[in-house]
């Protein structure tokens, strides 16, 4: 069975980085993208970050470029999201997402979400 | 950048058909999926590659896309499929949600 479960959330003062790890189990994470998509209180969802299988393409959404850093260890079958100059409004649960790209770069998808792990800026 | 629009709300009766809509400039170029979430739970796929069902998912949830609209249709709905619902594109290599449909069956 797939299995993603997110770990790193927590309470963080403005301005402070935080760590966000993913452990995947149960399906070959070396092959899969990977995705961070956040929900901050009574939101939608809202795309953090993607990293391509072997972690040589990765995108942000505008208000994440140069504060995160998304990344991934294939040996661990770890995902990452390194955060930095953490403000109010990045409060939210982060999700880890596997991704699924069956036609190249013309369909992507999420078709497995973690349970999420909380982040509080304040 | 892209945006995908949805309705804020849609109620329909156990049993009836209901529809929710998604728009988007000329979306009927881009793969479309839909996604459901429950209060307090993660979301789940329900829908792929604009009308493919991923395994799991009841033969009642199907979808469609035209033109600048993708449609979640969800025929004989029942009380469990009362739930936020959001329409997912891929848009130069980044992920783009619509705002989200609460659909309540009542």
């Amino acid at each position: 069975e797939v299995h993603l479960v997110e770990s790193g959330g927590g309470l963080v003062q403005p301005g402070g980085p935080l760590r966000l790890s993913c452990e995947a189990s149960g399906f070959t994470f070396s092959t899969s993208w990977m995705t961070w998509v956040r929900q901050a209180p009574g939101k939608g969802l809202e795309w953090v970050a993607n990293i391509k299988q072997d972690g040589s393409e990765k995108y942000y959404v505008d208000s994440a470029k140069d504060r995160f850093t998304i990344s991934r260890d294939n040996a661990k079958n770890a995902l990452y999201l390194e955060m930095s100059g953490l403000r109010a409004d990045d409060t939210a649960v982060y999700y880890c997402a596997k991704g699924a790209a069956p036609r190249g770069y013309y369909s992507y998808y999420i078709d497995v979400w973690g349970r999420g792990t909380t982040v509080t800026v304040s | 950048s892209y945006g995908l629009t949805q309705s804020p709300s849609v109620s329909v009766s156990p049993g009836q058909t209901a529809s929710i809509t998604c728009s988007g400039d000329k979306l009927t170029y881009k793969y479309v999926s839909w996604c459901q979430q429950k209060p307090g739970q993660s979301p789940l796929l329900v829908i792929y590659e604009d009308n493919k069902r991923p395994s799991g998912i009841p033969e009642r949830f199907s979808g469609s896309n035209s033109g600048n609209t993708a449609t979640l249709t969800i025929t004989g709905t029942q009380v469990m499929d009362e739930a936020d619902y959001y329409c997912q594109a891929w848009d130069r290599n980044t992920v783009v949600f619509g705002g989200g449909t609460k659909l309540t069956v009542l």
